[in-house]
């Protein structure tokens, strides 16, 4: 069975400053897909980016971009120029099935 | 107009009783899930209906019962309320051959008294 692990529960970084969130994850698949999801206090789910594991370049939407490590099985969101509007939790995914990491808090200072 | 939506979007019961939540998407797509968010944020998928047909069945008591009359709509029934039951049910979309992105509804938060 897939599985996703988000070992840091919670991140802080001042306004304009760069993050990084882990994410590392388990398959025997070798094609499939990986998402960032956001969930801000409204609790809506909203994606952040997806990398398709076919392409070895990595994803980028504006200020947020990915590390993707196949071999290693890692795919870690870097958040750049943080903005207090990135303050949410954030969850990684793996596949269309959307197994789910246990979510990082990021918190962000002004 | 809204992708992803759920009626109700707040849900207090007593155990014991039966409700409905339900769930629309307008956005053409051909598979539809339901999830589970626990109070400790963990989110589990529950079920998935390609086409109407049932794709997706996790370990789920079978007091939840999924019915999907048709692609646009899928609505998750719950027979004999449990307080374990409180949570928030998210619906979500996506077209099942593509980028596999899934678009969320807003979610309906379940509180069994």
């Amino acid at each position: 069975a897939q599985t996703v692990t988000q070992s840091q529960p919670e991140m802080s970084v001042q306004e304009a400053e760069t993050v990084t969130l882990s994410c590392t994850y388990d398959t025997s698949e070798s094609d499939y897909y990986l998402f960032w999801y956001k969930q801000p206090p409204s609790r809506q789910m909203i994606l952040v980016i997806r990398q398709e594991a076919y392409k070895q370049q990595n994803a980028t939407e504006n200020r947020f971009s990915v590390n993707f490590q196949k071999a290693a099985k890692s795919f870690s969101l870097k958040i750049s120029d943080s903005q207090l509007g990135d303050a949410a939790m954030y969850f990684c995914a793996y596949e269309y099935k959307l197994v789910f990491g246990a979510g990082t808090i990021l918190r962000v200072k002004s | 107009d809204t992708a992803v939506s759920q009626t109700p979007k707040y849900l207090v019961t007593q155990m014991g009783n039966d409700k409905s939540i339900k769930c629309e998407q307008n956005l053409g797509h051909d598979t539809m899930y339901w999830y589970k968010q626990d109070s400790k944020k963990f989110l589990k998928i529950m079920f998935s209906y390609n086409n109407k047909e049932l794709i997706i069945n996790e370990t789920v008591p079978n007091r939840f019962s999924p019915k999907s009359p048709d692609k646009a709509h899928l609505n998750l029934h719950i027979n004999s309320l449990e307080l374990g039951d409180s949570a928030v049910y998210f619906c979500a979309s996506s077209q099942f051959r593509g980028t596999r992105e899934q678009f969320f509804g807003p979610g309906t938060r379940l509180t069994v008294l």
